[in-house]
Formats: structure tokens, sequence, C-alpha cells
């Protein structure tokens, strides 16, 4: 089965800032990975699928790029909203697998 | 509009059962795998179970094969997971997740169920 880290585990930046998640696949997955993004007490949300693809709604501020084994979500100027927690999964094939969060906190 | 609505919060004791549910509307559900995703307190998020439901067919993630029960009623569109012999290790939170097959991906969450194992 393919595992899935991302990095780092926690990011503290301030409204404004540029940040950048990794996620790193144990085995090539192409193009085939989502992003997630989960709010305190809230259900995940689909962000990002397949790798540099936003879903409907989500602001252009985020942008989501990779491709093989490497991949980035990059937030270009953060947002009171945008403190979360970030889950990448891959996509390629089953069982899927998500990456352990990357938990985004106000500076 | 796809929603999926979960049963509320459910406080049991070790040993006893437990069955919580997720009601899907707003697309065919016959069609759609659906599935359980647990997280722990303070942890992420592990896929548990999919069920197909127009074929029952079932798939178990392996750390809950044999732990945990994935059902599907096709009369009232809604999934279930069950347990037979709770743990306190059970307690967290379970959301229920539309899986497209297709995309490989889980589409639309429902709200969570808070699930309390405690003596």
């Amino acid at each position: 089965d393919i595992q899935m880290t991302q990095s780092p585990s926690s990011l503290s930046a301030s409204v404004g800032d540029r940040v950048t998640i990794t996620c790193r696949a144990s085995q090539g997955v192409a193009r085939w990975l989502a992003w997630y993004q989960q709010k305190p007490g809230k259900a995940p949300k689909l962000l990002i699928y397949p790798a540099s693809t936003l879903q409907s709604g989500v602001p252009s501020r985020f942008s989501g790029s990779g491709s093989g084994t490497d991949f980035t979500l990059t937030i270009s100027s953060l947002q009171p909203e945008d403190f979360a927690t970030y889950y990448c999964q891959q996509a390629d094939r089953f069982p899927p697998a998500f990456g352990q969060g990357t938990k985004l906190e106000i500076k | 509009e796809v929603v999926l609505v979960q049963s509320g919060a459910e406080l049991k004791k070790p040993g006893e059962s437990l069955r919580i549910s997720c009601q899907a509307s707003g697309y065919n559900f016959l069609n759609f795998w659906i599935g359980w995703v647990r997280q722990m307190p303070g942890k992420g998020l592990e896929w548990m179970a999919l069920i197909l439901p127009t074929a029952s067919d079932i798939r178990y993630s392996p750390p809950f094969q044999g732990q945990v029960t994935i059902s599907a009623d096709k009369s009232v569109n809604t999934a279930y997971l069950q347990w037979n012999n709770l743990k306190a290790s059970d307690s967290a939170l379970y959301y229920c997740a539309r899986w497209n097959s297709d995309k490989l991906i889980f589409d639309h969450w429902g709200q969570a169920t808070l699930v309390t194992v405690s003596s």
C-alpha cells in the first residue's frame, strides 16, 4: 500500500503570509492526489483534485502542484478562515491513504 | 446537492453494541460507494470501510476488519456502521463520506458522529 507523509506537522503563520505544505507518496501516484481542508469542529472538505485543480468555490489563493511522489499545497496570502488542518490523500490506487495532516495555526 | 446526515452523538459503556447511521440524499445512493472514516481525538483521518449499496460489495481497511460491520439499507438511502463489543479505544469522531470510485476520493462528507465509550 502507498504511504503518505506530510510536512510540516504544524505550522505557525500570520495573516498575509505565503505558506507551503508538502506531501510525499511512498510510490509514484502520477497526478492523482487530493487535498482536503478541515476546520476545527467541521468535516473535511475537498479542496484540490487532482494535484492542481481547485474544486468549485475554492479561492484562487490556494494552489497545488507536483506529480509522481512530491506535491505541494500553497496558500499565497493567508486569510483568517484558512487556519485549519490540511490533509493529502493519494488517489492513484485503492486503498486510499491520507497524510497525517498539517495544522496551520495563527502566529 | 449531495447531503450526508449522520446520527447523533453516542455515550456507551465498554462491551455494549452500537450502530450509527448516515442518510444520503441528492444523488443516486445505489451508484456510489459510501464509507466511514475515523478521527481519533487530535489525530488524522483513517478510512475504515466502504460499501457499494447496489451490490452490497464491501471493503474493509485491515485494522478494522472484524472490528466493525458496515451495511446499507437501499430503501432509506442509509449506511450504517456497527460495533458488537465497544472498547474505550473506539472513542472517536466517525465521518461518513461518499467514495468516488472513478476518482478514488471522498468527495462529500457527513457532519460526524461522536462516539464516547466510557465506564
